[in-house]
């Protein structure tokens, strides 16, 4: 059994470039989060799919972010025109469907530097 | 107002003692679940425990132990006989809505570290 992948664990870009992730989350699980988690603070909510469908998106989301869930499997996040204020851990997790259980299952995360 | 509070930045316990982290929340959603993460140096989120609002005891899972108060709205965590690996960051956390809502809220984090 494999768990949430994240690829790649660790990006460093210059301003101003357009870098992107992916999540592979669990098989079966068809709810999948991302999170961005700066230095010092529990993990922030950015957007929410269930299968291929976005559903909730944080509105604190700048639109130089973009996320897909092409298929309800893997997803990506991408980040347009860096700053240096995106510098941050971006986690992926993912749940089982509602009424099987609540937690979610968390990946190794992907860590951006922007300089 | 904060949806999740957690008061304690640091924590220090010794070796094989029992330590609790503290935690409270805020929401008028009477479906909800509280959960507990630990975050090592090495970054991944690794679920503990979780508690949901309508559950009459409190959960466990081996040495973890989650002290559920409702009407105090806090959601402590119990650490039992402390061990040298349970050094971490660890995170309460909360969803809305168990059954449609989306959004994980989490706290700031407590720094716990285990003495020797």
């Amino acid at each position: 059994d494999t768990g949430v992948s994240q690829d790649p664990r660790h990006k460093i870009t210059k301003r101003g470039q357009n870098v992107t992730f992916r999540c592979d989350p669990i098989s079966e699980h068809n709810r999948l989060y991302w999170y961005r988690q700066t230095l010092g603070q529990g993990p922030e909510f950015l957007t929410y799919f269930q299968n291929e469908a976005q559903l909730e998106k944080s509105r604190l989301l700048s639109d130089r972010f973009s996320a897909e869930r092409p298929k309800g499997s893997f997803s990506t996040l991408e980040i347009q025109r860096t700053e240096q204020g995106d510098s941050a851990m971006y986690l992926c997790a993912s749940s089982p469907p509602a009424g099987i259980s609540y937690e979610q299952y968390f990946g190794p995360g992907t860590r951006l530097t922007v300089t | 107002a904060q949806k999740i509070t957690q008061t304690q930045p640091g924590m220090f316990v010794q070796e094989k003692e029992a330590v609790t982290l503290d935690c409270t929340y805020d929401t008028s959603d009477p479906s909800y679940g509280l959960f507990w993460y630990k975050q090592p140096s090495s970054g991944e989120m690794i679920f503990l425990i979780y508690q949901g609002s309508y559950d009459q005891q409190n959960a466990t899972e081996g040495r973890y132990s989650l002290n559920f108060q409702k009407a105090r709205k806090s959601a402590n965590l119990v650490i039992s006989a402390s061990q040298l690996g349970d050094s971490a960051m660890y995170f309460c956390a909360m969803r809305e809505g168990l059954e449609t809502g989306n959004q994980f809220y989490f706290g700031t984090g407590t720094s716990l570290t285990v003495i020797p």
